[in-house]
C-alpha cells in the first residue's frame, strides 16, 4: 500500500500493563509523527522524527511513553505501565520535510487503546 | 503558548446549505495553515495555505487566510451528506518542534438528507 499504515487498529489492555503502536510510513518520507486524539478533542502532538536528527520529543506527557525509529522507517510508540488515562486513538503522519520546508502530513488509519 | 482555535464546534445542516467553518491561530512564527477532513480516523489533506488572499479550492470546498487578522476560513457550498465529519484545522510555524502541527478541536459537521 502506498499510505500510512498504523497496527493494530484496536487494541484492548489491562490497566498497569504496557503497550507497543506500530507506524509503517510512506516509503520516501522522512518525518513522521505521532498523535495523540482523545474523544472529543483535538490531536494532540507527542513526539517528532526527522531524518537522523534527535527525535523531539516535548509532547510526550509522561515518562511511561517512549517511541523510536528504526533505520529511518517504522516507528514504534510504547506506552508502559497503562492508565486509563491513556485510552484514546493514537495518530502517526508521516511528511516529506527538506531544509526548512514542510509538506502536508499524512495520517494513518490510527490504533484506538483502551486501557480497562 | 501556541493555540488554535476553531469554530463552531459542531454545526447541523441540509443538503444544499453553504457552511462556513472558522479557524484562528496564534502560532510563534507562523509558516502556515492546513485543514484536514477526519470521518473516521485518518485525518485527510485538504488544503494548505501560506499566503494572505489567496483562495484555494477544490470542487465545492474552498479556504482562503488572513494572515493580518490571524484565521482562516473553510467553506463548503451545496452540501451534502458525504461532507459529514470533523474538519480540523492546524498552524505550523517555528516555534517548538520543527514541522509540528498545532491543531484545533476541529468542527464536526453533520449534514442532513
Amino acid at each position: 500500500g502506498a499510505g500510512v499504515s498504523q497496527s493494530p487498529s484496536n487494541k484492548v489492555t489491562e490497566k498497569g500493563k504496557d503497550v507497543e503502536l506500530r507506524c509503517d510510513p510512506i516509503s520516501g518520507h522522512t518525518a513522521l509523527y505521532w498523535y495523540r486524539q482523545s474523544l472529543g478533542q483535538g490531536l494532540e502532538f507527542l513526539i517528532y522524527f526527522q531524518g537522523n536528527s534527535a527525535p523531539d520529543k516535548s509532547g510526550l506527557p509522561s515518562d511511561r511513553f517512549s517511541a523510536e525509529r528504526t533505520g529511518g522507517s517504522v516507528s514504534t510508540l510504547t506506552i508502559q505501565r497503562t492508565q486509563q488515562e491513556d485510552s484514546a486513538v493514537y495518530l502517526c503522519a508521516s511528511s516529506l520535510a527538506s531544509g526548512r520546508v514542510y509538506n502536508e502530513q499524512f495520517f494513518g488509519p490510527g490504533t484506538r487503546l483502551t486501557v480497562l | 503558548e501556541d493555540k488554535v482555535v476553531q469554530s463552531p464546534l459542531s454545526l447541523v445542516v441540509h443538503e444544499g446549505d453553504t457552511v462556513t467553518l472558522n479557524c484562528s491561530y496564534e502560532v510563534t512564527n507562523f509558516r502556515s495553515l492546513l485543514w484536514y477532513k477526519q470521518e473516521k480516523k485518518a485525518p485527510t489533506f485538504l488544503f494548505m495555505l501560506t499566503s494572505s488572499g489567496i483562495e484555494k479550492k477544490s470542487g465545492r470546498l474552498s479556504s482562503i487566510l488572513d494572515k493580518k487578522e490571524l484565521f482562516s476560513i473553510l467553506n463548503i457550498t451545496a452540501t451534502q451528506t458525504g461532507d459529514s465529519a470533523v474538519y480540523l484545522c492546524a498552524g505550523r510555524g517555528d516555534g517548538g518542534s520543527q514541522g509540528n502541527l498545532i491543531f484545533g478541536k476541529g468542527t464536526k459537521l453533520s449534514v442532513k438528507p
